[in-house]
């Protein structure tokens, strides 16, 4: 298994409060990935990242920020939660030497009241 | 648009039973088209990478194949525990590899 954890894996929050969420890498792998997955949407991208302080933006931004200071850390930030942003967040790292699958993390189940 | 559709929705097939689940794709520069497992509470596994028409990968009972619109990932004598969630992807975007995911097959194998 590729050694993706995430954390918190499950979190309720009301609307209005900023949330972080935290994906953690050991494999030293360049390209990072927020997605969220909703039912009779499946997975869609966030935010990604191709190098420490290099992020950008993906099929549904709006509301969330990236940071990415260390290698091995990505973090998603939703800077004042609302109640459509309920839903599971998945972080993914790109295999390296040249691969092109990315290796999903558990989750996080976000609830926003 | 860029797009990924996956047919069946669902499929419920007895143990052994043989099916095959379709994902068609309408993706520019596409650059290599993925399948993934998930199991309910967990993240997607990945089974398999294809990159060109033609292209055939197997695993065990999985057997996934590409044209130049779709792939199809067979299972042949399923057991039950195969049942899952199949997913599949399309990546574009150059270097970056963005993924496109398509909704996905609930498959349920009865023994």
């Amino acid at each position: 298994d590729a050694g993706i954890t995430q954390s918190p894996r499950h979190k309720v929050t009301e609307t209005g409060t900023p949330v972080t969420l935290r994906c953690h890498q050991t494999e030293n792998h360049r390209y990072m990935y927020w997605y969220r997955q909703d039912p009779g949407h499946g997975l869609r991208l966030i935010h990604y990242s191709y190098g420490v302080k290099d992020t950008d933006k993906g099929e549904v931004s709006d509301g969330y920020s990236v940071s990415r200071s260390k290698t091995e850390d990505f973090l998603l930030t939703l800077e004042s939660a609302t109640s459509s942003q309920t839903s599971v967040y998945f972080c993914a790292i790109r295999g390296g030497q040249g691969r092109d699958e990315q290796f999903f993390g558990p989750g996080t189940r976000l609830t926003v009241l | 648009e860029d797009q990924v559709t996956q047919s069946p929705e669902a499929l419920r097939l007895q143990e052994g039973e043989s099916s095959s689940l379709n994902c068609s794709y309408t993706v520019s520069g596409l650059r290599g088209l993925f399948w993934y497992r998930q199991d309910p509470g967990k993240g997607p596994e990945f089974l398999f990478t294809l990159y060109s028409a033609g292209e055939e990968k197997e695993k065990e009972r999985l057997k996934a194949t590409l044209t130049k619109k779709e792939s199809f990932l067979h299972i042949t004598a399923p057991k039950p525990e195969d049942s899952a969630t199949y997913l599949c992807a399309v990546s574009w975007g150059g270097a970056t590899n963005k993924l496109i995911f398509g909704t996905g097959t609930l498959l349920a194998v009865q023994p």
